[in-house]
Parts: C-alpha cells; sequence; structure tokens
C-alpha cells in the first residue's frame, strides 16, 4: 500500500529536549516537504526537499532542521523546542513533474510545555 | 509571494442540498489548484484538482470551477452525505518550477442527517 508514514503520532515533552520526528514514503518520490497545521491558518510549509541531498527553507522554517541522506525518509528535527512549535505536523510526498498530487502521513501532534 | 484566501471558515447544510467552498489567489502564474479533504485524525486526501488551461472538473458528486481572470476557484459538493462532513481545503501551485502548496486557511464542512 503506497503510503506516508510519520512517527511518532503524539508527543508531549518540555522545552529544550531535542526531538526528531520520522517521515518514510513508499513510493520512490523525488520530492518530500514537511507541514505545520495551525487553527485558522492552514497548512504552512515547513522545509522542503526536491532529492537527496537537497533540502530548502518554506515559510517558516525558524526552529526546524531536516535532512535527506535518503530518498525515503525525510527527518524533522527541533534541536531545542519552545512552546511556538505546539503544533499538528503533517510530511508529504509526491513525484515531480505535471501538477503529480501529494501525499500525506496522518499527523504528528506536538504539544511542547 | 501567494496568497490563498478561503470562505466560509464553517458551512453547515442539510442532508441532499448541496456546498459550496470559494478560494481566491493572488499569483498569477499559479496554475495547479488541488482540493484536500481532511478526516479527523488524518492527513489531507486530495479529492480533486484542476489544471489553468481547464474551467471545469467533475468527479461524481464533485466539481470544481476555476475563474482565472477573476483569480478564484470553487469547491461543489452536490447530494451531499453525512459521510462529506471533514475539513476542506484549497491550495495553489505554479507547476514545474515550485511543487509548494500554499494552502487556504480551510472550510469545516458538517452535514446534518
Amino acid at each position: 500500500e503506497a503510503q506516508v508514514t510519520q512517527n511518532p503520532r503524539y508527543l508531549i515533552t518540555v522545552t529544550g529536549k531535542k526531538l526528531t520526528v520520522t517521515c518514510s514514503q513508499n513510493m520512490n518520490h523525488e520530492y518530500m516537504s514537511w507541514y505545520r497545521q495551525d487553527p485558522g491558518l492552514g497548512l504552512r510549509q515547513i522545509y522542503y526537499s526536491m532529492n537527496v541531498e537537497v533540502t530548502d527553507k518554506g515559510d517558516v522554517p525558524e526552529g526546524y532542521k531536516v535532512s535527506r541522506k535518503e530518498k525515503r525518509n525525510f527527518p524533522l528535527i527541533l534541536e531545542s523546542p519552545s512552546p511556538n512549535q505546539t503544533s499538528l505536523y503533517f510530511c508529504a510526498s509526491n513525484r515531480v513533474g505535471g501538477g503529480q498530487p501529494q501525499h500525506f502521513g496522518d499527523g504528528t501532534r506536538l504539544s511542547i510545555l | 509571494g501567494e496568497n490563498v484566501e478561503q470562505h466560509p471558515s464553517t458551512l453547515s447544510v442539510q442532508e441532499g442540498d448541496s456546498a459550496v467552498i470559494k478560494c481566491t489567489y493572488s499569483d498569477s502564474a499559479s496554475n495547479y489548484f488541488p482540493w484536500y479533504k481532511q478526516e479527523l485524525g488524518k492527513g489531507p486526501q486530495l479529492i480533486i484538482d484542476i489544471r489553468s488551461n481547464v474551467g471545469e472538473k467533475k468527479d461524481q458528486r464533485i466539481a470544481v470551477t476555476l475563474n482565472k481572470t477573476a483569480k478564484h476557484f470553487s469547491l461543489h459538493i452536490t447530494e451531499t452525505q453525512p459521510e462529506d462532513s471533514a475539513v476542506y481545503f484549497c491550495a495553489a501551485s505554479i507547476m514545474d518550477s515550485s511543487y509548494k502548496l500554499i494552502f487556504g486557511s480551510g472550510t469545516r464542512l458538517l452535514v446534518r442527517p
């Protein structure tokens, strides 16, 4: 089954404790992206990757890092989480070329106390 | 940069009635307009999309219309059913240049049995 898998699905942690949210896709997609979803704001892009070892900032990259060492994986790293990063996070992937639809994971709800 | 506005933020309809959600975009270079449905606890799922060389597209009870001159596009759901209840997001993108989706703020649709 084609899917984007995120882990963990839920996490409650404290300010300053480094955390990583993993994302893996099994569709051999080149493009991967991270979004955060906040009430009334829709989804905003944090970082994206066009292919292995190619990453770039989205609209709200502050406080986040990513890496793309393998095509299937695109982890989101919060080196020193703060309460304003409490949000619902989504990973997405798609093939490049011609308006290919983005496939989303089921989300990771992060609470930073 | 691109900005997408979506209205209404909430919509309540009787089962069997039609529902219409409207979006406007600001960047005339945008040429790909997907609609996503998000159910509780799930990631957004593509339900229909339209490209700028087409004015209307239909898939069973769902249709999307695009007015490039006015820079707005709409989602129409006919014969609504309770399982249509969800949050719907419109988005805009520039195909083959950037795969970045700019999302509207979402519409919560409630279909009353």
